[in-house]
């Protein structure tokens, strides 16, 4: 079974572009998760999409966005990129809801490095 | 709110030691809690989980128990190998599913 994908490995952008991230998750997982990493504020959550919906956002600005289309592969957006942006970009996919409670567990792709310069 | 505290690192030993990582957690009600792992250069792989009190996660020689009681879920190897080098981050989870909180992360160096 393929793990989760994500695509591009790497990025490198400058101030003020805007960039689009993608996620495809494991084959049957239905919830996709997004989150950022970096050395000063470590793994901070992002977004949460199940079945096409947001249904939960973590506090960043308005300048990141996501999508879940019905294939359930997810995309991510930063517009009006800044040099704190620069961050590796994970995205985990798990069953969500239809897993049983509390078995669900979040599988993670190998992330987007991203670097605005 | 919510939040995952671990001790800091970098945790350096040598090979065939034991490793112990403090995580203690803050949190209403009864969360699940995690160890994931983080290679270099790649992303995060679960090491293991346990969903209620008293429970004990174990995988590949690690071992964390969840107690309710100091709201810890300390990770344990008792003989590490210099493959275990890697950034360890504690995680819990509220909800029945979906997003994580994850601590700081600890590094550990496993030194031949």
């Amino acid at each position: 079974k393929a793990g989760v994908t994500q695509t591009p490995r790497y990025l490198i952008k400058t101030r003020g572009q805007q960039v689009t991230l993608s996620c495809s998750p494991i084959s049957g997982h239905r919830s996709v998760s997004w989150y950022q990493q970096t050395p000063g504020q470590g793994l901070q959550f992002l977004f949460e999409y199940f079945s096409e919906t947001q249904r939960n956002k973590g506090n960043f600005p308005g300048r990141f966005s996501g999508r879940q289309f019905s294939n359930s592969r997810s995309e991510m957006n930063v517009s009006t990129l800044e040099l704190g942006d620069s961050a590796l970009y994970l995205c985990a996919s798990s069953q969500g809801p239809t897993s049983g409670g509390h078995e669900d567990i979040q599988y993670f792709g190998a992330g987007t490095r991203l670097s605005v310069l | 709110g919510n939040s995952v505290t671990q001790m800091e690192g970098p945790v350096t030993l040598s090979e065939e030691a034991f490793l112990t990582i403090n995580c203690t957690y803050t949190a209403t009600g009864y969360p699940s809690l995690f160890w994931y792992v983080q290679y270099p250069g790649e992303g995060l792989q679960l090491l293991l989980k346990a969903t209620k009190a008293d429970d004990k996660g174990s995988n590949k020689g690690f071992e964390a128990t969840y107690r309710k009681e100091t709201t810890s879920f300390h990770l344990e190897k008792g003989s590490v190998q210099v493959s275990d080098s890697a950034v360890y981050f504690c995680a819990l989870r509220h909800d029945s599913w979906g997003k994580l909180q994850f601590g700081a992360g600890t590094q550990v160096v496993v030194t031949p």
